[in-house]
């Protein structure tokens, strides 16, 4: 059965804190993604990584790196947390080179900046 | 940039009636995926459509991409409570190689 799993389903962190967000897939998915989810704002993509070691921007990286060190495991970096990256963030990952296959979430992490 | 809009924003209905949320892009896309969140969980894969004009059936769950690849729809058939949740349109552009999500529909369903 296919699996994404994040690191920790809850996160308080205080201003200024550097944060990691792991997650791992077992899947053997060339593609992981980043998302945050806040109320009204649907999903917003961070970063993706369509390789080992290779990441593209999403629509709001500001803030963020990511790490892509094994092909399972993507992490998600906020250097210095802020309050307004206080959200929900979700990975994914997806099969093959094309990029509109199903994507898989994991359980998301739910990260609170004080 | 493309956008994706969905509508309506919220629906609540009660059981046994049905539901339709409705996906408009500005532009041609590649194809459209549709995805369900249970309150508190993640995203969950429905379906895709690639084809102009394709219907899709899932059990009671109707899906539909417009003849110009523009606009798509999920219609529920006599909802149930099991059906609440929020959902997700996503749509592919294939030229610019992104997926353009919606903002959702959330459905609630009273007994």
């Amino acid at each position: 059965d296919v699996k994404v799993t994040q690191s920790s389903r809850y996160l308080v962190k205080r201003t200024g804190e550097k944060v990691f967000l792991e997650c791992v897939q077992d899947m053997d998915h060339e593609n992981m993604f980043w998302y945050r989810q806040d109320p009204g704002l649907g999903l917003r993509l961070i970063y993706f990584s369509y390789d080992v070691k290779m990441k593209e921007k999403g629509d709001i990286p500001e803030g963020y790196s990511v790490s892509r060190e094994k092909k399972e495991r993507f992490s998600l970096i906020l250097e210095s947390a802020s309050t307004n990256q206080t959200s929900m963030y979700l990975c994914a990952s997806l099969s093959g080179r094309f990029r509109f296959n199903e994507q898989f979430f994991g359980p998301g992490t739910r990260l609170t900046v004080l | 940039g493309q956008q994706v809009m969905q509508i309506p924003q919220y629906q609540h209905v009660q059981e046994g009636e049905d539901f339709t949320t409705y996906c408009n892009s500005s532009t041609t896309l590649s194809n459209i995926q549709w995805y369900k969140q249970r309150p508190g969980g993640h995203p969950v894969f429905l379906i895709q459509l690639v084809k102009s004009g394709e219907v899709k059936k899932q059990k009671r769950l109707t899906f539909q991409f417009g003849e110009a690849k523009k606009n798509s729809s999920l219609h529920i058939t006599a909802t149930q409570t099991t059906d609440v949740g929020t959902y997700f349109c996503a749509g592919y552009d294939g030229n610019n190689r992104k997926l353009i999500w919606g903002l959702g529909t959330s459905l609630a369903v009273n007994p």
